[in-house]
C-alpha cells in the first residue's frame, strides 16, 4: 500500500531533550517536505526536500533540523526542543510537486 | 511568508445546499495553486492542482475554478452533504519560491443533515 508513515504519532517530552520523528515514504518520490500546524495559524512549511541530499529551508525552519540520506526517508530533528515546538506535524512527500501525500501526523508535547 | 488568504472562516449549511468558498493570493510569480480537503483527526487529502489561469477542475459534486491574473481560486461544492464537512485547504507555489508551498488558513465547513 502506498503510504507516507511517521513515527511516533505521539510524543510528550520535556524541554531540551532530542528528538527525531521519521517520515519514510514507499512511492518512490522525490519531494518531502514537513509542516507544523497551530491553531489559527494553518499548515506551516518547516523544511522541504527535492531529493538525496537537498535540503531546504521553509518558513518557520527554527528550532529544527532535517537530512536526506535516502529517498525514502526524511526525518525531522529537534535537538533542543523548546515548549514553542509544541504542535501536530505532518510530513508529506510528491512525486514532483503535486498532490502531495501526507503522513499520519504526529502530536508533539514538550513540557 | 505569503499572504493565501482564505474566507470564510467557517461556513454552516445544510444539507442540499451548494457553497463556495475563496481563496485569494498574490498573483506575482504564480506556478501552482493546490486545493486540500482536511477531516477531523485525518491527513490532508488533494483534492485539485490547478496551473493555468482559467482552469477549472471538477471531482464528483466538487469543482474549482482559477484566476492567476487577479490572484483568486473558487471551490464549489453542489449539493452538500454530511460527509463533506471537512476543512478546505488552499496551497500557494509560486516559481520563485523554491517550491515552498504556502497553505492559507482553510475553511471550515460544517454541514448537517
Amino acid at each position: 500500500e502506498a503510504q507516507v508513515t511517521q513515527n511516533p504519532r505521539y510524543l510528550i517530552t520535556v524541554t531540551g531533550k532530542k528528538l527525531t520523528v521519521t517520515c519514510s515514504q514507499n512511492m518512490n518520490h522525490e519531494y518531502m517536505s514537513w509542516y507544523r500546524q497551530d491553531p489559527g495559524l494553518g499548515l506551516r512549511q518547516i523544511y522541504y526536500s527535492m531529493n538525496v541530499e537537498v535540503t531546504d529551508k521553509g518558513d518557520v525552519p527554527e528550532g529544527y533540523k532535517v537530512s536526506r540520506k535516502e529517498k525514502r526517508n526524511f526525518p525531522l530533528i529537534l535537538e533542543s526542543p523548546s515548549p514553542n515546538q509544541t504542535s501536530l506535524y505532518f510530513c508529506a512527500s510528491s512525486p514532483t510537486t503535486v498532490d502531495l501525500f501526507f503522513g499520519p501526523g504526529t502530536r508533539l508535547t514538550v513540557l | 511568508i505569503l499572504n493565501v488568504e482564505q474566507s470564510p472562516q467557517s461556513l454552516h449549511v445544510q444539507e442540499g445546499d451548494s457553497t463556495n468558498f475563496t481563496c485569494s493570493f498574490p498573483s506575482s510569480n504564480f506556478y501552482a495553486l493546490h486545493w486540500y480537503r482536511w477531516e477531523t483527526a485525518k491527513s490532508p487529502e488533494a483534492l485539485f492542482v490547478m496551473t493555468l489561469n482559467g482552469d477549472e477542475k471538477k471531482k464528483g459534486r466538487i469543482s474549482a475554478t482559477l484566476n492567476t491574473k487577479e490572484g483568486y481560486s473558487y471551490l464549489y461544492i453542489k449539493g452538500s452533504q454530511p460527509e463533506d464537512s471537512a476543512t478546505y485547504l488552499c496551497a500557494l507555489l509560486r516559481s520563485n519560491s523554491g517550491y515552498a508551498l504556502n497553505f492559507g488558513k482553510g475553511t471550515s465547513l460544517l454541514v448537517t443533515p
